[in-house]
């Protein structure tokens, strides 16, 4: 156990729908990373939100946004989905940007 | 980043030494190697990293070559539910690293 919680644990849509994965941090832990995990790969970086603010993006389209609270828990949120954003979603909190990374045990997002 | 090449499969018998290497031939300086691994469907966990020198914790070794072009982890006595996928990474910043397919290690009774 990591201490990095995810909710919820499964969830489907439709196409066009849009989501809001939720993940709350490891106590203590002030960044968190968000990946996508599709079948038989591994994980793409989303973003990293460090103290609220994003620090980082990877090759996502801006559909994907995030948000981070004070409590350092954090939101990632699609718009508009379509059907390769079939997914396991992962968040990853760390005591620092630099820091070892610990994941939480993800979303699995399937979108019809 | 530094691009890491890892077998995609390997087989070990229950009991014996993992070893699972990694190519990172470009890496820098001040770039980490890190190990994860990935049982079926859940999250990463975190295995053990390392900059220059060899690591052991409670879970595995990490066999660093003086180059800094290679490494090697290993799981000194491997047991059924070490089967999984296993990533390595090199990256300053891990938090924006995307991982590679991994090798998948299978263990065998």
């Amino acid at each position: 156990e990591t201490g990095v919680t995810q909710s919820p644990t499964h969830l489907i849509k439709t196409r066009g729908q849009q989501v809001t994965l939720r993940c709350s941090s490891q106590s203590g832990h002030n960044t968190v990373s968000w990946y996508q995990q599709a079948l038989g790969q591994g994980p793409q970086f989303i973003f990293q939100y460090y103290r609220e603010e994003e620090n980082g993006r990877g090759n996502f389209p801006p559909r994907f946004s995030g948000l981070q609270f004070p409590n350092y828990s954090s939101e990632l949120n699609v718009n508009a989905l379509e059907l390769d954003d079939s997914a396991l979603y992962l968040c990853a909190s760390s005591l620092g940007t630099v820091e070892t990374q610990y994941f939480g045990p993800g979303t699995r997002l399937l979108v019809l | 980043d530094a691009k890491t090449t890892q077998p995609p499969s390997m087989d070990c018998a229950e009991g014996r030494a993992a070893n699972l290497p990694c190519n990172h031939s470009t890496i820098s300086g001040n770039e980490y190697v890190y190990w994860y691994r990935q049982i079926h469907s859940q999250g990463p966990q975190y295995i053990i990293h390392g900059l220059k020198n060899n690591e052991t914790n409670e879970m595995a070794s990490l066999i660093i070559t003086e180059d800094r072009k290679s490494s090697t982890l290993i799981l000194p006595h491997a047991t059924l539910r070490d089967t999984a996928v296993y990533y390595c990474i090199v990256r300053v910043d891990l938090g924006k690293s995307t991982f590679g397919d991994g090798t998948t290690l299978t263990v065998k009774p």
